[in-house]
């Protein structure tokens, strides 16, 4: 079975400071992964994904995320962080064969003041 | 932007009645999903489609059914609605290989 784990449901910065939110995932297969962003009252919009080719990942609005297989992890950055940029954010997984059902966390919420 | 419409986008209903949510795609698109979301759940699996007539069971699948009996159409049910499901209700669609999903606006769904 495939699961997200994402640490921190809230994370604050100041605009111009760097953006982490933690991913962590687990899977018995080759995953695929994706960051998708949740504005108020919207649905998701896919920021990237990783498909196994490169291990960074760019993605919109100047955010990326690193693939790293020895830690399961699929950190998402962005180096300077502007107030649009304060939305709900999920990560998500799911296997590069068969039926590629995706599986969410649980969501952060990036906050971010002047 | 994907041509996904989720109809109602909001809908107020009392326990006990049936309710019936409408997910239409325009992309032709082979898997459909719904998913509710939930504070501190993030989103969760109702059910999906991998097509015509092919569904399946999500984590959260007790209290709702669903139907797909056109390509474009993904229908779910809440047979009798309680308060717990209360949430708001988003429809995805995807297509192999990469299985990155796109979302539908969402129904805001309050069952008093």
């Amino acid at each position: 079975a495939q699961s997200v784990t994402q640490l921190g449901s809230h994370v604050s910065v100041s605009e111009g400071a760097l953006v982490l939110l933690r991913c962590n995932y687990s899977s018995s297969v080759p995953p695929y992964l994706f960051w998708y962003v949740q504005y108020p009252n919207q649905g998701l919009q896919l920021l990237l994904k990783y498909t196994s080719a490169a291990t960074l990942v760019k993605g919109i609005n100047g955010f990326e995320a690193e693939f790293k297989k020895s830690e399961t992890s699929f950190h998402l950055t962005k180096p300077s962080a502007h107030m649009s940029d304060a939305a709900e954010y999920f990560c998500a997984v799911s296997q590069n064969t068969g039926f590629q059902k995706l599986v969410f966390g649980t969501g952060t919420r990036l906050l971010v003041s002047p | 932007d994907a041509g996904i419409t989720q109809s109602p986008r909001h809908k107020v209903t009392e326990t006990g009645t049936p309710v019936t949510l409408r997910c239409h795609q325009t992309e032709n698109h082979r898997y459909m999903y719904w998913y509710r979301q939930d504070p501190g759940h993030g989103l969760r699996l109702i059910h999906y489609s991998y097509g015509v007539k092919d569904t399946d069971k999500g984590e959260v699948s007790d209290g709702y059914s669903v139907s797909r009996s056109k390509t474009e159409d993904f229908l779910l049910t809440l047979e009798s609605a309680t308060s717990s499901q209360t949430s708001v209700y988003f429809c995805a669609i995807s297509e192999p290989p990469l299985g990155e999903a796109f979302f539908g606006q969402g129904t805001r769904l309050t069952v008093v």
